[in-house]
């Protein structure tokens, strides 16, 4: 099984700045790997498949970057509502898994 | 657009089953395949299995082999996730959630509590 590991655990932001969050695999993951968004008391929300590719409806400000073992989301321009925790997930390797989470705080 | 409706919550006591049922409806989700995701409280996601539902064939997570069936039904377009032999690790929200491998379209969860 693939352990993902996420990176910080807690990431505090202000408004307008780069958040960078880290999803680092046990074993390769080639490009197979998304990225959720959950806030509190709602459904996760996909954001990021096959490593890069957005989602429908997910604005420009998140991209998603790497292959291999290490993987990034990156939020430009973090704005009040990103604030959230994010799980990256792999469909690389059976079974699927996921990441512990990284919670973003709006500073 | 897709939406997917879950059954309310269950309490249930330990070593009992429950079945928690998920309706799709929207006109992308004739043959929906659903995944099944659970999160235990103040934790993270954990997949559990998954059922391509134009087949009828639904794979396993290993850890929940041999207590988890997935089921579907095409002439309503429902999805049920039965848990047997439960226990209270088994306290959770489970999301149904559309996708084989990623899942962009998610049920609200269902709180599943085992407690005796």
């Amino acid at each position: 099984e693939i352990v993902l590991t996420q990176s910080p655990a807690t990431l505090s932001v202000s408004p307008g700045e780069r958040a960078t969050l880290a999803c680092r695999a046990s074993q390769s993951v080639s490009s197979n790997l998304a990225w959720y968004q959950q806030k509190p008391g709602q459904a996760p929300r996909l954001l990021i498949f096959d490593a890069s590719i957005r989602a429908t409806g997910i604005p420009a400000r998140f991209s998603g970057s790497g292959s291999g073992t290490v993987l990034t989301l990156t939020i430009n321009s973090l704005q009040s509502e990103d604030s959230a925790v994010y799980y990256c997930q792999q469909y690389n390797n059976w079974p699927w898994t996921f990441g512990p989470g990284t919670k973003v705080e709006i500073k | 657009q897709v939406q997917l409706v879950q059954s309310g919550a269950e309490l249930r006591k330990p070593g009992s089953s429950v079945k928690v049922s998920c309706k799709a409806s929207g006109d992308t989700c004739d043959r929906c395949s659903v995944s099944w995701v659970r999160q235990a409280p103040g934790q993270g996601l954990e997949w559990m299995g998954r059922i391509i539902s134009l087949l009828g064939i639904a794979d396993y997570s290993q850890r929940m082999q041999g207590r988890i069936t997935i089921t579907a039904s095409k002439s309503t377009n429902t999805t049920y996730m039965e848990l047997s032999r439960l226990t209270s690790e088994d306290t959770a929200v489970y999301y149904c959630a559309r996708g084989l491998d990623t899942f962009d379209f998610w049920g609200q969860g269902t709180v599943v509590t085992v407690s005796s």
